[in-house]
């Protein structure tokens, strides 16, 4: 089972450059996210999908960009990297209703330079 | 304006002991109250998580405690062993949105010999 998957695992940014961070899921999961985490803050929600063709703001949109590009896919875009989005970035899914899992991927470490 | 605060921030404990981290939360919205382990180079993975309409649910050595009235949750691990030296997340959610989660900064468990 691959479950959640991120590509790529590392990659290292000049200020300035774009990169797109790809997330595919073979859940058949309505809900899709994408997360941040950095040393001593947790994992803060960037956008998430509620369903194929919506996307949200979450707690820290700004500098990203997404696309729900069907069911599996959710793709987030860094147009102009600056050194403030080192971190290490998780895309994850879930059904919809109660008691509904997040299924996280291995995540995607990004150092801007 | 951090909606769930988690302490320790770290921890150690013997084998065999018992580990405690703790989680308060400020909005009574929330209904569904998740426990995350994540493991060095890994994605969050569900560990366990309850619903405010019981005060505690145990899985194996895992335990929530939850007080509604305090707004606080707890995950007490009994018999703490080498293999659950990991980072811990608590995290809140409602139901209706999405499943999207809000996530504490995470407590770094260390269990020795």
């Amino acid at each position: 089972n691959a479950g959640v998957t991120q590509t790529p695992k590392f990659q290292v940014l000049k200020t300035g450059q774009s990169m797109t961070l790809q997330c595919a899921q073979d859940m058949n999961h309505n809900s899709m996210y994408w997360y941040r985490q950095d040393p001593g803050m947790g994992l803060r929600l960037i956008y998430y999908s509620a369903s194929e063709g919506t996307t949200d703001k979450g707690e820290v949109p700004n500098g990203y960009n997404v696309s729900r590009l069907n069911k599996r896919e959710f793709s987030l875009r860094l147009e102009s990297a600056a050194p403030s989005q080192t971190s290490v970035y998780f895309c994850a899914s879930s059904n919809r209703g109660r008691d509904t899992e997040a299924f996280f991927g291995q995540g995607t470490r990004l150092t801007v330079v | 304006q951090q909606q769930v605060k988690q302490s320790p921030q770290s921890l150690i404990v013997q084998k065999g002991g018992i580990s405690i981290i703790n989680c308060a939360y400020e909005n009574t919205a929330f209904d569904y109250f998740p426990w995350y382990q994540q493991f060095p180079g890994k994605g969050p993975a569900l560990l366990i998580a309850i619903r405010p309409d019981v005060s505690e649910k145990k899985e194996g050595r895992f335990t929530i405690s939850f007080n509604k009235s305090a707004k606080q949750f707890s995950l007490h691990i009994m018999d703490s062993q080498p293999g659950d030296s990991a980072t811990y997340f608590c995290a809140v959610g409602s139901a209706g949105t999405a499943s999207k989660l809000t996530f504490g900064t995470g407590t770094r468990l260390q269990v020795t010999l």
